[in-house]
C-alpha cells in the first residue's frame, strides 16, 4: 500500500465549477500537508501549504486537512481554463524530512 | 532569479549508454533534491543533498545510478548503463532548507532509453 494515495483522474469540469480534489494516506506522523500544481512540461510548484488540521484559504483556492481521517482537499472556486493542470498533494513528516507525493490529479478545465 | 536549470531537456539513447543529467540550483539554496516521475509511479525522490553532502540515497533504484554533487553551483545524475525501464522524466530541485519551505523545481530532463 502507498503511503499517499490520489485518484490520478483525468478530471474534466466546465468553467466556473468548484472542484474537490483529495488525498488519503496512512501514516498519522505526517504533519505538513502541501499541494504542488504542475503544468504541461514544466515542473511542480508549491500553491499551499498546511499545518496540522484546519483550513486555509488563498484567493480561490482553499486546502483542508482532517488529521483524524487522514484526508486532505484542494477546493478550487470558480475554476478557470487556466487551472488546467496536474496536481499533487505532498506530506512531510517533520520540518527536517523529505516530501511524500501522491500520483497527482490531471485537471482540465472547459471553456 | 534563473531558477533551477537542468540539461538536456530531452535526451534519447540506446541502451547500454552512459546518460548524464545536469542540474544547477538556485544560489543560496543548501538542499538538492532529484526526482524521477513517471505514469505509473508518480514522482519519486530518488537523492537528495545538504550544502554538497548526499543525505538520503534510498530512493536509488539500483548501483547503475549515481549522483555528485562537486559545489554548490553543479550536480549531475548519472545512470550507467542504462535501460530501457529507465525512461522517465527526471526534475532537480532545490530549496534554502529541507521540509516545508517549497522546492523549486527546474523543467526536467525527459529521458527515453531505446
Amino acid at each position: 500500500q502507498k503511503e499517499v494515495e490520489q485518484d490520478p483522474g483525468p478530471l474534466s469540469v466546465p468553467e466556473g465549477a468548484i472542484v474537490s480534489l483529495n488525498c488519503t494516506y496512512s501514516n498519522s506522523a505526517f504533519q505538513y500537508f502541501m499541494w504542488y500544481r504542475q503544468y504541461s512540461r514544466k515542473g511542480p510548484e508549491l500553491l499551499m501549504y498546511t499545518y496540522s488540521s484546519g483550513n486555509k484559504e488563498d484567493g480561490r483556492f482553499t486546502a483542508q486537512v482532517d488529521k483524524s481521517s487522514k484526508y486532505i482537499s484542494l477546493f478550487i472556486r470558480d475554476s478557470q481554463p487556466s487551472d488546467s493542470a496536474t496536481y499533487l498533494c505532498a506530506m512531510i513528516y517533520n520540518q527536517g524530512g523529505k516530501l511524500i507525493f501522491g500520483q497527482g490529479t490531471e485537471l482540465s478545465v472547459k471553456p | 532569479d534563473a531558477g533551477v536549470i537542468q540539461s538536456p531537456r530531452h535526451e534519447v539513447t540506446e541502451m547500454g549508454q552512459e546518460v548524464t543529467l545536469r542540474c544547477k540550483p538556485i544560489s543560496g539554496h543548501d538542499y538538492l533534491f532529484w526526482y524521477r516521475q513517471t505514469m505509473m509511479r508518480g514522482l519519486e525522490l530518488l537523492i537528495y543533498f545538504n550544502n554538497n553532502v548526499p543525505i538520503d540515497d534510498s530512493g536509488m533504484p539500483e548501483d547503475r545510478f549515481s549522483a555528485k554533487m562537486p559545489n554548490a553551483s553543479f550536480s549531475t545524475l548519472k545512470i550507467q548503463p542504462s535501460e530501457p525501464r529507465d525512461s522517465a522524466v527526471y526534475f532537480c530541485a532545490s530549496s534554502p532548507v529541507s521540509g516545508v519551505q517549497p522546492q523549486h523545481f527546474g523543467d526536467g530532463t525527459r529521458l527515453s532509453i531505446l
